[in-house]
């Protein structure tokens, strides 16, 4: 079945204690993005890759690093969390950036404390 | 830089009554536009898009909207809603740098 998976789906942690939250896309997509999605604010970009190598910032990147060393896997780090970045995150994956159609994973809900 | 505009926060309609939510978008050029449906707990799936030609597109799920240049508008429509049309739903636009930008949604609330 084609999808995109993220893990874990929920999690609460302290501020400071760095986290990666996993993306993986089984589609063979170029593209993939994360967004956090807030009350009211609806989904704003945090990074995004193009492709293998190749990631760039997105609208709120302050406080989140990404990497994309294989075509499949897209993790979000948060080297110190802190409470400002409990939210919902969501990640998503299209063929190519041209394609504009994207596949969102089910969505980490973090908390931070 | 492009921007939605999502004027209703949540409508409540009855089932088997038509539906419309409406969508403004802020773009230079010719936008590539969409609507995506997030169920609760879920992550979003896109019910139809917008790229040129015939303004009137049909998605899935028996959703249609119209897109009119004139007004900035790309409203989304159902004839007669069932009870599983109660979710969030996002308007976004595409640019031509890839990047999509989405309004801050609107709720739906279905009741019997």
């Amino acid at each position: 079945e084609a999808q995109v998976t993220q893990n874990p789906r929920y999690l609460i942690t302290v501020t400071g204690k760095k986290l990666t939250v996993t993306c993986s896309q089984n589609m063979n997509h170029e593209y993939m993005s994360w967004y956090r999605q807030d009350p009211g604010l609806g989904l704003r970009q945090i990074y995004y890759s193009m492709n293998v190598e190749v990631t760039d910032k997105g609208d709120v990147p302050e406080g989140y690093k990404v990497s994309r060393k294989e075509k499949r896997n897209f993790p979000l780090i948060l080297e110190s969390p802190s409470p400002n970045q409990t939210s919902l995150y969501f990640c998503a994956s299209s063929l190519k950036a041209s394609s504009y159609e994207q596949y969102f994973g089910p969505g980490t809900r973090l908390t931070v404390t | 830089a492009q921007s939605v505009t999502q004027p209703d926060i949540h409508i409540t309609v009855s089932e088997g009554a038509s539906l419309e939510l409406r969508c403004n978008y802020s773009y230079g050029a010719t936008p590539y536009l969409f609507w995506y449906v997030q169920s609760p707990g879920q992550g979003l799936q896109l019910l139809l898009k917008y790229f040129s030609g015939d303004t009137l597109v049909q998605g899935i799920k028996g959703f249609e909207a119209e897109f009119k240049r004139s007004q900035s508008s790309f409203n989304l429509r159902k004839p007669s809603v069932h009870w599983s049309d109660a979710a969030e739903y996002f308007c976004a636009v595409g640019s031509n740098d890839y990047k999509l930008s989405f309004g801050a949604g609107t709720t739906v609330t279905v009741r019997a």
